[in-house]
């Protein structure tokens, strides 16, 4: 079945440092990928996405490369803000379900520090 | 821009109530989701429909049910409130329809605390 699966959190990081999230997945057919942000007290927001292989999908300096031979999805960002502070969620949709639904990861919730 | 919006907050109820969420769309999306969310779970399908007055069953919709009356609105019913339906609710859209790459667009959340 298709399934997503991240890293637990908490990630605690110092302000500028390097951020790196995994999501690795596991699809019956070409999924799309995205990773959508969540900070305190509201909703999901799309962070960026990436519908085919070697795709680089990015947004506010967060990147991720859809990569289909190790079927992985990983956020990255060079240099991270107080303000990044919040839960990171990665998620596909796979066509081959015949639906519209989201898969998604159980989230990683990020903490930086001034 | 998308706007979901769902009608309260935050919200406090008694076991065996009967409870209404409801969450509306400005975008003309023809889907519609209702999530839980819950620490260490992420987030869970309760039901989803993609038309109106059409309704699926999610991954977790035991205890719950939904009404599509209208193209904008889904609402999402708990037909006896148990302790165990208190959680972080997530009302989403989407474009029907399009290829997989198109996003849900979220509301902010409804907290329900059952007591």
């Amino acid at each position: 079945g298709n399934s997503v699966t991240q890293m637990e959190g908490p990630v605690t990081l110092s302000e500028e440092a390097f951020l790196t999230i995994n999501c690795t997945y596991t699809a019956t057919g070409y999924p799309s990928l995205f990773w959508y942000v969540q900070y305190p007290g509201e909703g999901l927001q799309l962070l960026l996405k990436a519908t085919k292989a070697d795709d680089k999908g990015s947004n506010k300096g967060f990147e991720a490369t859809y990569r289909k031979e190790t079927t992985s999805f990983h956020l990255e960002k060079g240099s991270v803000q107080v303000s990044d502070s919040a839960v990171y969620f990665c998620a596909l949709s796979d066509p081959a379900l015949g639906t519209d639904k989201l898969i998604f990861g159980t989230g990683t919730r990020l903490q930086v520090f001034p | 821009d998308v706007k979901v919006t769902q009608s309260s907050r935050y919200l406090v109820k008694r076991t065996g109530e009967k409870v209404f969420l409801e969450c509306v769309q400005d975008m003309d999306h023809e889907n519609m989701f209702w999530y839980r969310q819950d620490p260490g779970l992420g987030l869970r399908l309760i039901y989803f429909s993609y038309d109106v007055k059409m309704k699926e069953k999610g991954d977790i919709p035991e205890g719950y049910s939904v009404s599509r009356e209208k193209k904008e609105r889904f609402s999402l019913i708990l037909e006896s409130a148990s302790t165990n339906q208190t959680s972080m609710y997530l009302c989403a859209s989407r474009l029907g329809g399009g290829p997989s790459n198109q996003p849900q667009h979220f509301g902010d959340g409804t907290r329900l605390s059952i007591l």
